[in-house]
């Protein structure tokens, strides 16, 4: 049974930073290419940022880039995301979501809860 | 850019309803790597079609998918109380420089 559970919101200033994690349990870690996906509340999924399995790429959205620095420690089976420069249109539910793009996956198979980050002043 | 689909569909119990999700060639079009997510209220999506049209294991025959050019569908059959959601369609996309998922802009199911 695959379990992510992220962690790290919570209530930061505008221009502040934020560092959210992401555990997974009940899978092969560095099998698995893990995206973020974001929700403002009461409004869509957006695909925030990606790193592959080992850690050799990452890719962003243009709404974060340069701010949000994605990484993972597969020792620990841990995602993580940086969060710099906060603005309030950042406000939102950050979900991790795993791809199994070693077996040419291209879909999010599991989900974190999410965790809420609120910018606000 | 979003996928487009319709803020809202409905249906009475036991019904069919198909939700649209409108991409461009460089998405939907593109790609068979459409997939589908099902929503409930204070919950994360849940994968129910993946590769335009398949189905995980555990998820409902009622639940079908489908492709024609830069649009993919979602229908659901025999409509059920339990289909009350929101679905999200996704496409992957890439470019010279960029490797993405994109997401469509949500419809919300009525059962009537």
């Amino acid at each position: 049974q695959v379990q992510l559970v992220e962690s790290g919101g919570g209530v930061v200033q505008p221009g502040g930073t934020l560092r959210l994690s992401c555990a997974a349990s009940g899978v092969t870690f560095k099998n698995y290419n893990i995206h973020w996906v974001r929700q403002v509340p009461g409004k869509g999924l957006e695909w925030v940022a990606d790193i592959w399995y080992d850690g050799s790429n990452e890719n962003y959205a243009d709404s974060v880039k340069g701010r949000f620095t994605i990484s993972r420690d597969n020792s620990k089976s841990t995602l993580y995301l940086q969060m710099n420069s906060l603005r309030a249109d950042d406000t939102a539910v950050y979900y991790c979501a795993t791809v199994w793009w070693l077996r040419g996956d291209y879909y999010f198979d599991s989900w974190g809860q999410g965790t809420l980050v609120t910018v606000s002043s | 850019s979003a996928l487009t689909q319709p803020a809202s569909v409905s249906g009475s119990a036991g019904q069919s309803i198909t939700i649209s999700c409108i991409g461009t060639s460089s998405d939907v079009g593109a790609y068979n790597y459409v997939s589908w997510y099902q929503q409930y209220p204070g919950k994360a999506p849940k994968l129910i079609i993946y590769d335009v049209s398949s189905r995980p294991s555990g998820i409902s025959d009622r639940f079908s998918g489908s492709k024609s050019g830069n649009t993919a569908s979602l229908t659901i059959s025999g409509l059920q109380a339990e289909d009350e959601a929101d679905y999200y369609c996704s496409s992957y996309t890439s470019n010279s420089i960029l490797e993405a998922f994109v997401f469509g802009t949500g419809t919300q199911v009525t059962v009537l």
